[in-house]
This record gives C-alpha cells, sequence and structure tokens, in this order.
C-alpha cells in the first residue's frame, strides 16, 4: 500500500502570499495518478488537482499541482482569506488498486 | 448538475450494522464512474472505504474488507454502504463521491461529493 506523507502539518500565511504544501509517497505512483481536495468545515471535500498537475472545473488559476514519481506539491498564489482549510493529496495509482489518502495539511490564513 | 445525497441511520449501537445510502441524481449512474465511500473520524483525515462499478464489482480499503459490503441499485440510482459490527472507531461524516472511469483498474479521484452523513455509535 502506498502511503503518503503530508508536510507541513499546519502552515500560517497571510491574505497575499504564496503556499506551498508537499505530499511524499512511499513508493511511485503509476501515472502521476495524484490528487489533492480543499476541505472546509462542515462542507464536502473539493476536489482541485487531479493527475498530479490538472485543475478540477471551476478551479481558479491560483491553485497549481506539480511533481511526479513520489514527490508532489500543491501551491496556492495570491492566498484569499477563504483559501482557510485543510488539504489533502490522495492517490489512486497503485498497483494492486487502492486508495490512500494523506494526513492532511491544515492552512491557516 | 451532479448531485449526491447520503441517507440513514445518524445513531448506530455497539456491534450492530451501519447502513448508508446514497442517491445519485443529474447524471447516469451506469455512466463510466466509480462511485465511492469516505469517511472522517473526529478529528481525523479522510479514510477511502470503498467503490463499486455500476456492473457490482467492487473495490475495498483492506483495513475495513471483511466488514464492508458497498452495492450498487441502478433501478434506483443509488448506491449503499453497509459496515458490519462498528465500535466508537467507526464513528464518522461519511461521504459519498463520483469518479471518473479512466480505465479498468479501479484508478480514480472524485470529483462530486455528497454532503456528508454523521454516524454516531453509542448504546
Amino acid at each position: 500500500e502506498i502511503v503518503l506523507t503530508q508536510s507541513p502539518g499546519t502552515l500560517s500565511l497571510s491574505p497575499g502570499e504564496r503556499a506551498t504544501l508537499s505530499c511524499g509517497a512511499s513508493q511511485s505512483i503509476r501515472s502521476n495518478y495524484l490528487a489533492w481536495y480543499q476541505h472546509r468545515p462542515g462542507l464536502a471535500p473539493r476536489l482541485l488537482i487531479y493527475d498530479a498537475s490538472d485543475r478540477a472545473a471551476g478551479i481558479p488559476d491560483r491553485f497549481s499541482g506539480s511533481g511526479s514519481g513520489t514527490d508532489f506539491t500543491l501551491t496556492i498564489s495570491r492566498l484569499e482569506p477563504e483559501d482557510s482549510a485543510v488539504y489533502y493529496c490522495q492517490q489512486y495509482g497503485s498497483s494492486p488498486p487502492t486508495i490512500t489518502f494523506g494526513q492532511g495539511t491544515r492552512l491557516e490564513i | 448538475q451532479v448531485q449526491l445525497q447520503e441517507s440513514g441511520p445518524g445513531l448506530v449501537k455497539p456491534s450492530e450494522t451501519l447502513s448508508l445510502t446514497c442517491v445519485v441524481s443529474g447524471f447516469s449512474i451506469t455512466s463510466a464512474s466509480y462511485w465511492g465511500w469516505i469517511r472522517q473520524a473526529p478529528g481525523k483525515g479522510l479514510e477511502w472505504i470503498g467503490t463499486v462499478y455500476h456492473y457490482g464489482s467492487t473495490l475495498y480499503n483492506p483495513s475495513l474488507k471483511s466488514r464492508v459490503i458497498i452495492s450498487v441499485d441502478t433501478s434506483k440510482s443509488q448506491f449503499s454502504l453497509r459496515l458490519d459490527s462498528v465500535t466508537a472507531s467507526d464513528a464518522a461524516v461519511y461521504y459519498c463521491a463520483r469518479g471518473p472511469a479512466l480505465n479498468s483498474n479501479w484508478d480514480s479521484y472524485f470529483d462530486y461529493w455528497g454532503q456528508g452523513a454523521l454516524v454516531t455509535v453509542s448504546s
């Protein structure tokens, strides 16, 4: 099973700054099948990025994903107060197939 | 507009069975999609429970596999979760979600989610 480790655990930044969130995998993720979600309290998780770098529909271009193999990054530029949330990475490219989430990074604006 | 709505008892007694249903609207449940259940225990992160394809084939989290059954009823455009022998550690918000079937290998992220159903385990 692929284990995803996210860092940092908590990130505190100011509006207008840039956030860099990391997700490391215990083994290479096939086809870079990695997604990022934003989860605000009381709401459903929201897909931000899939296939490591493709933005989901309706997601602002302030959100970008990069990386390959075992190291992936979510970058949020020009932070806004509503970006405060927990961000999760998820892999869907393991053999045998299974789905795992990282433990999350809490972003405080 | 794809919508998913979870329903089921909000309170389950220890050792009993948790049952939840997710009704899908605005999208065909028989489309090339995977339908999944994910949960979040209080103060914890997201945990994938399992996924079903409309043909009825399933993939489960190995840590829950012995207690989980996910099924689909295409005539009602819904899929269901059954979790046996629950304990306090099964208390969580349970989400149903949809993912595109990228291939036949169960590879999928989740692009549409229900609002979540809170399940408490207590006698």
